[in-house]
């Protein structure tokens, strides 16, 4: 069973913080996804990281995955009220269980202004 | 362009009763999966299914069964509830051929809220 461990599961910080959010696992995916999830919403997709090493940047967030493609990394510069929600780290294996999405446990990011 | 749509988006059974929950996917898409998520906790993977037919499950009981249409809408059907049911129902629609493609988005609905009392 592959399983994504994702730290920290809160986070409270003020307006203009810097933060970073890690998803972990001890399996190899061949791709890991970062969504966004509001309150009564579904997860939207922010970015895909597919190669090892691989660094992605949207606007303020920097998205980062490992060399052995096991662990990703979501950083937020200067951090703002409208990034508040609830982010989740998705794993896909390969083989037969491609169409499967691997959730980590998410983060509760709160920015305070 | 109708993105994936749920129904109902809010739900409340009494333990012991059986729940039916639908789905239509983004349209061109003919993959539908269904996916539970608990409070605080992240979506955790029921099943999936492609021409009519369950194509991969995940690690729930004979309980939770699915349907999918030949317009490639589906429905989730969870018997005898249980309170530990209660929980957000997502359902992500995706074209097959994309599946395969280790970039390829799901796309979520707004989910069903299911509370068991």
């Amino acid at each position: 069973t592959q399983l994504l461990e994702q730290s920290p599961q809160f986070l409270s910080i003020q307006e203009g913080e810097n933060l970073t959010v890690y998803c972990n696992s001890s399996s190899v995916f061949s791709s890991l996804q970062w969504y966004r999830q509001e309150p009564g919403e579904g997860p939207v997709l922010l970015v895909t990281v597919v190669t090892g090493g691989e660094v992605k940047k949207l606007k303020r967030l920097t998205f980062q995955f490992g060399d052995a493609r096991k662990d990703s990394s979501l950083h937020i510069t200067a951090a703002q009220p409208g990034d508040t929600g609830l982010y989740l780290c998705a794993g896909r294996a390969g083989g037969t269980s491609y169409g499967k999405l691997t959730f980590g446990q998410g983060t509760i990011l709160t920015v305070h202004p | 362009d109708a993105g994936v749509t749920q129904s109902p988006t809010h739900l409340i059974k009494t333990r012991g009763q059986q729940v039916t929950l639908r789905c239509s996917p983004k349209s061109g898409h003919d993959t539908v999966s269904w996916y539970q998520q608990a409070l605080g906790q992240g979506p955790q993977f029921i099943f999936q299914y492609y021409e009519e037919e369950e194509r991969q499950r995940g690690n729930f009981p004979d309980r939770f069964s699915g349907h999918q249409f030949p317009n490639y809408s589906s429905e989730l059907n969870v018997n005898a509830l249980l309170l530990g049911d209660s929980a957000l129902y997502l359902c992500a629609s995706s074209l097959i051929e994309d599946i395969y493609r280790s970039n390829t988005e799901a796309f979520f609905g707004q989910g069903t809220r299911l509370t068991v009392v």
